[in-house]
């Protein structure tokens, strides 16, 4: 079975611009979970949507948006990017149970 | 407020020794607690999980071992191999319904001298 498929691999963005992020969870997952990696950190809880609904929301600022399709794949937004938006945005799906599956991460560089 | 306390940072140990990371939470509402390995330019990858009914879970050479009492768990890797050199998250979630967000410890950097 394929795993979390994430796209783009990276991305170079400027400072003020907005950034649309996308995942596709593993086939029969209902799942997705963002979450924000900065380098030499763990990952950081951005939004979990089960079902098309948000089921939670992290401390992140209104700038970030997130939905979910009816193929259950998902999109994170970030508008007005800062500098210290850089990091790895990693996507996480789940069957019904709490065991999360990560995606490989999309590498998002704000300059 | 960190929830997750992970230690040490980093690790050096030679092939063929046993590995242990070492996790304390504060949240007693925490309920499922799994170990992440990541290795440079990768997502994490689900290694192990734990809950907190069970003081010890073995799978190969991974084992979990989870204090309730002392809101502390550990991962031990036996017989560690070069090809464990990598960083391990501890993580822990909240019980109730279907939000499965994960709290993630700091990190460690496990180095496997061959």
């Amino acid at each position: 079975d394929a795993g979390v498929t994430q796209s783009p691999t990276h991305l170079i963005k400027t400072r003020g611009q907005h950034v649309t992020l996308r995942c596709s969870p593993i086939s029969g997952h209902k799942s997705v979970s963002w979450y924000q990696q900065v380098l030499g950190q763990g990952p950081q809880f951005i939004f979990q949507y089960y079902e098309k609904e948000e089921r939670g929301r992290g401390n992140f600022p209104d700038r970030f948006s997130a939905r979910q399709f009816p193929n259950y794949s998902s999109e994170l937004n970030v508008n007005a990017l800062l500098l210290g938006d850089s990091a790895l945005y990693l996507c996480a799906s789940s069957r019904a149970g709490p065991e999360q599956y990560f995606g490989p991460g999309t590498r998002l560089t704000v300059t | 407020q960190q929830q997750v306390k992970q230690s040490p940072q980093s690790l050096i140990v030679q092939k063929g020794g046993i590995s242990i990371i070492n996790c304390a939470y504060e949240n007693t509402a925490f309920d499922y607690f799994p170990w992440y390995q990541q290795f440079p330019g990768k997502g994490p990858a689900l290694l192990i999980a734990i809950r907190p009914d069970v003081s010890e879970k073995k799978e190969g050479r991974f084992t979990i071992s989870f204090n309730k009492s002392a809101k502390q768990f550990s991962l031990h890797i036996m017989d560690s191999q070069p090809g464990d050199s990598a960083t391990y998250f501890c993580a822990a979630k909240n019980s109730g319904g279907s939000n499965y967000k994960l709290t993630f410890g700091k990190g460690t950097l496990l180095t496997v001298n061959p």
